[in-house]
């Protein structure tokens, strides 16, 4: 158990709808990071947040969007979606922001788009 | 255009025997490499990493080894044991210290027999 929880665990909708997937972070942890695995993709970094604001940005759709509230917990929302959105997200979180700081991942949400 | 990719998809050992993951890369101006597990249903793991001024680091059962002339990394493991089975990923990034270009290859599911 790597101590960065994700909800929910599994997660059916339509195309064209909008869901929010949650993390919480290790205790301690300031930096907060989203990732997409898919089958025909592999792992993709989405977007960082360190201490409630946005400090990397990766392969991430304008459709997505993320924030860190102030208890660091962080949101990734996806909107329109479309089947090819169908993938794991993974959370993970890293006590600094430098991104050579180990990451732990969480156990990882699975979008089903149907 | 630029990419990181494994060798093999695949590795099936022995029980005891070492193992060798390798990965290529193409982005000469990759600074800082990282190693992960992932086992089926868990998010990925850190395992080891790695900056280009460096071609060696040791962990504990695990080597990491950097050839920059040839654009290569490698993950060996000694004395592989039946929990090592996984999937293991490399990622590259531009600098240690930022997200923004983190690329994963493909993965390599290895496979330990009893």
């Amino acid at each position: 158990d790597s101590g960065v929880t994700q909800t929910p665990k599994h997660l059916i909708t339509a195309t064209g709808q909008r869901v929010t997937l949650r993390c919480s972070p290790r205790s301690g942890d300031l930096s907060v990071y989203w990732y997409q695995q898919s089958l025909d993709q592999g792992l993709q970094f989405l977007i960082q947040y360190y201490n409630g604001e946005e400090r990397a940005k990766g392969n991430i759709l304008e459709r997505f969007s993320a924030q860190q509230f102030p208890d660091l917990h962080s949101e990734l929302n996806l909107s329109s979606l479309e089947l090819g959105d169908s993938a794991l997200y993974f959370c993970a979180s890293s006590p600094r922001g430098g991104a050579g700081n180990e990451q732990f991942f969480g156990p990882g949400t699975r979008l089903t788009v149907l | 255009g630029e990419s990181v990719g494994l060798h093999l998809p695949t590795l099936s050992v022995q029980e005891g025997d070492n193992s060798i993951i390798n990965c290529a890369y193409s982005n000469s101006a990759s600074d800082y490499f990282i190693w992960y597990k992932q086992e089926s249903g868990k998010g990925p793991q850190f395992i080891i990493d790695i900056r280009s001024n460096m071609d060696k680091r040791q962990g504990q059962r695990v080597t990491v080894l950097l050839n920059k002339t040839v654009k290569h990394l490698s993950l060996q493991i000694a004395a592989t044991q039946p929990g090592d089975s996984a999937v293991y990923f490399c990622a590259e990034m531009g600098s240690r210290s930022n997200n923004n270009d983190m690329r994963f290859g493909a993965g390599t599911r290895l496979t330990v027999k009893p």
